[in-house]
């Protein structure tokens, strides 16, 4: 069974300081790794995927994750967080089996940022 | 390229009841899925429709059930509703390939409370 765990339901940082928002899987298969963001009353938007390759993975609005295998993990970071970052964010991981439907989230974690 | 687009934005229903949830898919996609989110968590996969038959499934009762039409809009139609059921309830929608894992595109959701 497939996974994700975000550690901290919520995160405050300065405008135009490093965000980090930490994510952790567990897949018994090769996964595929994604960040969301939802902006209030709005579905979701992808942010980014890991796939197969390069495991540093560059997304929209300068985000960008790295997958390591040997720590099951799929961080989300941006080196300078600006006021329009606030939003809560997910981490989600499915397996190379299924379609890109079957999404396994976490719990999110709420980011916010600070003038 | 129209979007994802649910309806409607916001429902009130009372325990016992039935509700039907609608999605129009995005233009070219052959494929839906439904997500619940219910208030500070992340989305949890209800089931997933391809060209109009259910194509897996999530940990949610038969009182969970979906249709899918020729023009791949989509219906989620929860009977006998229970206070638990209230929840933001997402579609997204996807063009399937042989490659597998097309980007997601989610509606704003449908909010439903159970009162």
């Amino acid at each position: 069974a497939q996974s994700v765990t975000q550690l901290g339901s919520h995160v405050s940082v300065s405008e135009g300081a490093l965000v980090l928002l930490r994510c952790n899987y567990s897949s018994s298969v090769p996964p595929y790794l994604f960040w969301y963001v939802q902006y209030p009353n709005q579905g979701l938007q992808l942010l980014l995927k890991y796939t197969t390759g390069a495991t540093l993975v560059k997304g929209i609005n300068g985000f960008e994750a790295e997958f390591k295998k040997s720590e099951t993990s799929f961080h989300l970071t941006k080196p300078s967080a600006h006021m329009s970052d606030a939003a809560e964010y997910f981490c989600a991981v499915s397996d190379r089996l299924n379609q890109g439907g079957k999404l396994i989230f976490g719990q999110g974690t709420e980011l916010s940022v600070k003038p | 390229e129209t979007g994802v687009t649910q309806s409607p934005t916001h429902l009130i229903k009372t325990r016992g009841q039935q509700v039907t949830l609608r999605c129009s898919s995005q233009s070219g996609h052959n494929t839906v899925s439904w997500y619940q989110q219910a208030l500070g968590q992340g989305p949890q996969f209800i089931f997933q429709y391809y060209r109009e038959e259910e194509n897996g499934r999530g940990n949610f009762p038969p009182r969970f059930s979906g249709l899918q039409f020729p023009n791949y809009s989509s219906e989620l139609n929860v009977n006998a509703l229970e206070l638990d059921d209230s929840a933001l309830y997402l579609c997204a929608s996807s063009r399937e390939s042989r490659g597998g894992n097309e980007k997601l595109f989610f509606g704003s959701g449908t909010q439903l409370s159970v009162l």
